[in-house]
């Protein structure tokens, strides 16, 4: 298996403008996570998801973030606006039903100047 | 509330020397204890846990990690430290139903001195 797959690694945007985060979960797992990294706050969970549904959304920072799980293989974080303060590192995590081992994707860079 | 603690920023070791990078945890429960280490651009990788049973436990690159109740604590240690062994290292607790939120302390930037 490929692992987590996140894309791009790499987004540059402008203040204001939409930005559309990527990942494809490994095949057969069920969870998949949201996680921001920052210097300030480090690792911090955005949102989990179950089985597609979101459980525990409580870590999105604001209404300007939002979370989609369409199918068991892809979920997307967007940020609408996007601000400087939304500057950070995305990683995306899935892990097995009943598993507790979390394999994370390679991260999305996001600079928004 | 959920919480863990890294008290080392950074740490620096020589070569070949032993390591030990600290972790306290503060949960109500019995903790679910991991250990991850990041390499410079890349993702979170699991060296080891910790559920239940021996509170040493062994993981993956020579790491080993001790559970200690009475002190909260989950200590990382290596005996001899390599140079690919440069990285940033967290440690997280399970917490919520099932374990599934990780929350992790701030990290510990290892270098490695030749």
């Amino acid at each position: 298996d490929a692992g987590v797959i996140q894309s791009p690694r790499h987004e540059v945007t402008e203040m204001g403008q939409e930005v559309t985060l990527r990942c494809k979960p490994i095949s057969g797992h069920n969870s998949l996570f949201w996680y921001r990294q920052t210097m300030m706050r480090g690792l911090e969970l955005l949102i989990y998801f179950n089985n597609n549904v979101p459980i525990d959304d409580s870590g999105m920072p604001e209404d300007r973030f939002s979370a989609k799980m369409p199918n068991a293989s892809f979920s997307t974080l967007k940020i609408q606006p996007s601000e400087p303060r939304d500057s950070a590192v995305y990683f995306c995590a899935s892990k097995e039903a009943g598993g507790w081992k979390a394999f994370f994707g390679q991260g999305t860079r996001l600079t928004v100047v | 509330a959920q919480s863990v603690t890294q008290p080392d920023i950074h740490i620096t070791v020589s070569e070949g020397a032993s390591l030990e990078l600290r972790c306290n945890y503060s949960y109500g429960a019995t903790p679910y204890l991991f250990w991850y280490v990041q390499s410079p651009g890349q993702g979170l990788q699991l060296l080891l846990k910790y559920f239940s049973g021996d509170t040493l436990v062994q993981g993956i690159k020579g790491f080993e990690a001790e559970f200690k109740r009475s002190q909260s604590s989950f200590n990382l240690r290596k005996p001899s430290v390599h140079w690919s062994d440069a990285a940033e290292y967290f440690c997280a607790v399970g917490a919520g139903d099932s374990s599934y939120k990780l929350i992790f302390g701030s990290g510990t930037r290892l270098l490695v001195r030749p």
